[in-house]
């Protein structure tokens, strides 16, 4: 069965305190892996595909890897402004279906 | 460029009652997908339908059902409310028929007493 998970669940970093989130998986026949922010109320907003495994991709303090079974996403220096939960998703199979992890809820204090 | 837009926003339904959301994709985007995010399940696809078409169906009983019409709108229905459909429905749309990151709205949360 095509799974996702995530860890940690929650994540409380200090300012400045760089860290990564981890994403596994387990499908048949990946097509891409994407990460996303979600902020409390809002709907995620898409922050990376990854598409092969050796695959990086870079946006401010966030960085994305991707290995064949799983992906790391890397926060250097976070800010308070970063705080949010963090997706990831697989799409799988024909056309745009999605398996999307539970989640990180990163917390960064100031 | 409007993003995805979802109605209505909160709505109070109570058990046996049926209820209808609404999502306006971007334009241009031919690709609308639902899904229901709660505390414990997380986000769980529902259906996605292109060009009218529903392409995809997620692993919900019968009573969630949905449409696409011409202009790429959606609808999703769920009928004969249940406690534990209260969630958040959000939409998301894509430009290609077959890949690319899915662009959500703001979702429309269910609360079924």
């Amino acid at each position: 069965e095509d799974q996702v998970t995530q860890s940690p669940e929650a994540l409380r970093l200090q300012e400045g305190e760089s860290s990564s989130l981890n994403c596994s998986y387990t499908v048949s026949g990946l097509r891409g892996l994407f990460w996303y922010r979600q902020d409390p109320g809002k709907g995620p907003e898409f922050l990376f595909t990854l598409y092969s495994a050796g695959e990086e991709k870079e946006k401010e303090r966030l960085k994305a890897t991707l290995t064949k079974k799983e992906s790391f996403l890397h926060i250097t220096a976070p800010k308070p402004e970063d705080s949010a939960t963090y997706l990831c998703a697989v799409q799988a199979g024909n056309f745009n279906k999605f398996y999307f992890g539970s989640g990180t809820k990163l917390n960064v204090k100031p | 460029k409007a993003g995805v837009t979802q109605t209505p926003r909160y709505l109070i339904k109570t058990r046996g009652q049926q209820v209808t959301l609404s999502c306006s994709p971007i334009s241009g985007h031919r690709s609308v997908s639902w899904y229901q995010q709660t505390p414990g399940q997380g986000l769980q696809f529902l259906f996605e339908y292109f060009s009218e078409t529903q392409r995809n169906k997620g692993n919900f009983p019968g009573r969630f059902s949905g449409r696409q019409f011409s202009n790429s709108r959606s609808e999703m229905n769920v009928s004969t409310l249940e406690l534990g459909d209260s969630a958040l429905y959000l939409c998301a749309s894509t430009r290609d028929a077959d890949t690319g990151e899915l662009f959500f709205g703001e979702g429309s949360r269910l609360t079924v007493l």
